[in-house]
């Protein structure tokens, strides 16, 4: 069975970076093709992808924020960071964590609950 | 970069077929994946590669794809199905997502 759970800070202030970690059972990202993606929903508003990253190591991001995105893998804990620096409120939302198989190619199968996330000073 | 475009809304009778779309240029050529959210929920795959269910989404659920756009169908519509549903693609190594559109079950 395929789990996924995010947890970080429930509140950061303006400015600040936010650091949420995805712990994962089920499958190994030491696994070919597998991925762990970092996706998030704004409050009333659409599923935005924030960065990916593979079992062969390579990284993706999104185009809009990746110069404020890094996303890291400790393998042998199951675990997947993503940090998101200078954080400002329309960064309120909530934060999934996510699994990929096939390269990314087979859509995204198993999804974390998701943390809610707030920027306020 | 590359847009996908669904309709907010989409209202169909309970029992009835509904049909939600997804634009977006030369999408035949991309893999679409369909996903449904309901309220306070995760979202859920529930069409792969255009066309393939993942197991446990019923055989209700069917996708298509051509030229400019791929159209999820839900069969005998059910209370249960009014959700939000998004279509996503993989394009320039970034993930693209639609805006959503609101499945209502009259």
């Amino acid at each position: 069975q395929v789990t996924l759970r995010e947890s970080g800070p429930a509140l950061v202030k303006p400015t600040q970076t936010l650091t949420l970690t995805c712990t994962f059972s089920g499958f190994s990202l030491s696994t070919d093709g597998m991925c762990v993606s970092w996706i998030r929903q704004t409050p009333g508003k659409a599923l935005e992808w924030l960065a990916r990253i593979d079992w062969d190591d390579d990284e993706y991001y999104s185009t809009s924020l990746r110069t404020r995105l890094t996303i890291t893998k400790d393998t042998p804990k199951n675990r997947v960071v993503l940090s998101m620096t200078n954080m400002d409120p329309v960064d309120t939302g909530t934060y999934y964590c996510v699994r990929e198989t096939g390269g990314g190619r087979n859509g995204f199968d198993s999804w974390g609950q998701g943390t809610l996330v707030t920027v306020s000073s | 970069s590359y847009e996908l475009t669904q309709p907010v809304s989409v209202s169909v009778a309970l029992g009835q077929t509904a049909r939600i779309t997804c634009g977006g240029s030369n999408l035949w050529t991309k893999n679409v994946h369909w996903y449904q959210q309901r309220p306070g929920q995760a979202p859920l795959l529930v069409i792969y590669w255009d066309t393939k269910r993942p197991s446990g989404i019923p055989e209700r659920f069917s996708g298509s794809n051509s030229r400019n756009t791929a159209t999820l169908t839900i069969s005998r519509v059910q209370a249960g199905d009014e959700a939000d549903y998004y279509c996503q693609v993989w394009d320039s190594d970034t993930v693209v997502f639609g805006g959503g559109t609101e499945l209502t079950v009259l």
